[in-house]
Order: structure tokens, then C-alpha cells, then sequence
């Protein structure tokens, strides 16, 4: 099994619909994050949350809002989804603690979301 | 605020050859991640680069970082096919290791027989 589960892997929707989409981690990490790939232009963060008490807005945030629910639990739902909300968004996991941590991202296997 | 360049954006090359991904990065930082993508799958880590000078190598990929011209580099050694794949470099763009990675576009890498 995955340590970082995104679902749905696949969704379809249309506009003016509100989505959530779900990550759960087995990995004990503090920090989780949301990212959203569109083609040609990499990853770019939405929010993060270093704890279970934190949640911080990323570089494109408007549109999205998240819910942690708890330590391996990190949601993030678009309220009214607009066309070019469509893309590939993947969850991420990372672990500060320890002197010997590296602080790479640990990702889930991505959820297509297509807005109609 | 830090922007991360990659290039080349898209790179076809024949078995046996030998390449360089460039990745520049605009603002100070002494961390830089290399990933691996496979059509519609998830982000794989490659390498971690977390001093100046860093080098680290696996099989046929090496990859280097210089903080102070703020610049890795992503060397292919003898090209094969099992390496086509987008390469993305990321940089920390926070202070002693935040976490809050910033992507380059990601480079598309074709290795033809």
C-alpha cells in the first residue's frame, strides 16, 4: 500500500460544483502539503500545514480551502470548481524532525481533476 | 521572490549519448531536490543536495550543486531508454530547510534506441 493516498485518483466534474479532494499518510510526517501540476508549468503549492494547528496559504491558494483533520489527514476542496481548476494535484508529506532529515517531499500517486 | 529555471523544457536524445539539465535558481538557498516523473504517475525523489559542492550519483544520472552561482546540474551518462521521463528540479525557498518547495517546469526527457 501507498504510504501517501490521495482519493478520488479520478474526477470529473462540473462547474460551480464543490470537490474535495482527500490525502491520508502512513508515513508519521508532521508537514503535509497540496500542489497542483498543470502541463509545462511544474508544481505549484496551494497550501501547507505543519501541524494538525497550522495551515498556511501557498502561492495560489484563491478558489481552494483545506481542512486538517488530524496528524495523517489533509483535505483540500474547492468550493465552486471553475474550468481551469483542471489539473493534475498531488499531496505531500515531509518529516522536519531529526538531524538527519533531508527535507524531500514524500507524494501521493496525484488526483485528475477535470472541471467541465 | 525565488524562480527556479530549468532547461533545456524538452531534450530528445539517442542511446549512448550524453546530456545536462541545467536548473537555475534565483535567491539564495542551500537546498535543491531532483525528482523524476513518469507519464501520469507520481513524483519520484532522485536526489537531495543539501550543501555547496553537494555531488550525488546513481547509476547513470549525477547531480551536482553550486549555491553560490545558483546553479545544479542533472548529467546523463550513457543515455537509455529507461530513463525518458520529465526531470523537475525544486529549491527550498524558506530558511534552514522549510519545506516549501519551488518547482521548475520540469524538463522532458525522449531517449530514442
Amino acid at each position: 500500500d501507498a504510504d501517501v493516498t490521495q482519493t478520488p485518483r479520478n474526477r470529473i466534474t462540473k462547474t460551480g460544483k464543490r470537490i474535495m479532494l482527500e490525502c491520508s499518510q502512513t508515513k508519521g510526517h508532521d508537514r503535509m502539503y497540496w500542489y497542483r501540476q498543470d502541463p509545462g508549468l511544474g508544481l505549484r503549492l496551494i497550501y501547507y500545514s505543519f501541524d494538525v494547528k497550522d495551515i498556511n496559504k501557498g502561492e495560489i491558494s484563491d478558489g481552494y480551502s483545506v481542512s486538517r483533520q488530524a496528524q495523517a489527514k489533509f483535505s483540500l476542496s474547492l468550493e465552486s470548481a471553475i474550468p481551469n481548476q483542471t489539473a493534475l494535484y498531488f499531496c505531500a508529506t515531509s518529516d522536519p524532525r531529526g538531524r538527519r532529515t533531508t527535507g524531500e517531499l514524500f507524494f501521493g500517486e496525484g488526483s485528475r481533476l477535470t472541471v467541465l | 521572490e525565488l524562480k527556479v529555471e530549468q532547461n533545456p523544457l524538452f531534450l530528445s536524445m539517442q542511446e549512448g549519448k550524453n546530456y545536462t539539465i541545467y536548473c537555475n535558481y534565483s535567491t539564495t538557498s542551500d537546498r535543491l531536490y531532483w525528482y523524476r516523473q513518469d507519464p501520469g504517475k507520481s513524483l519520484e525523489s532522485l536526489f537531495v543536495l543539501l550543501s555547496n559542492g553537494a555531488v550525488k550519483q546513481e547509476g547513470r544520472l549525477m547531480a551536482s550543486l553550486d549555491t553560490k552561482a545558483r546553479l545544479s546540474t542533472l548529467h546523463i551518462t550513457a543515455a537509455v531508454h529507461d530513463l525518458s521521463a520529465t526531470y523537475f528540479c525544486a529549491v527550498d525557498k524558506g530558511q534552514g530547510g522549510s519545506e516549501k518547495l519551488v518547482f521548475g517546469k520540469g524538463t522532458k526527457l525522449t531517449v530514442n534506441p
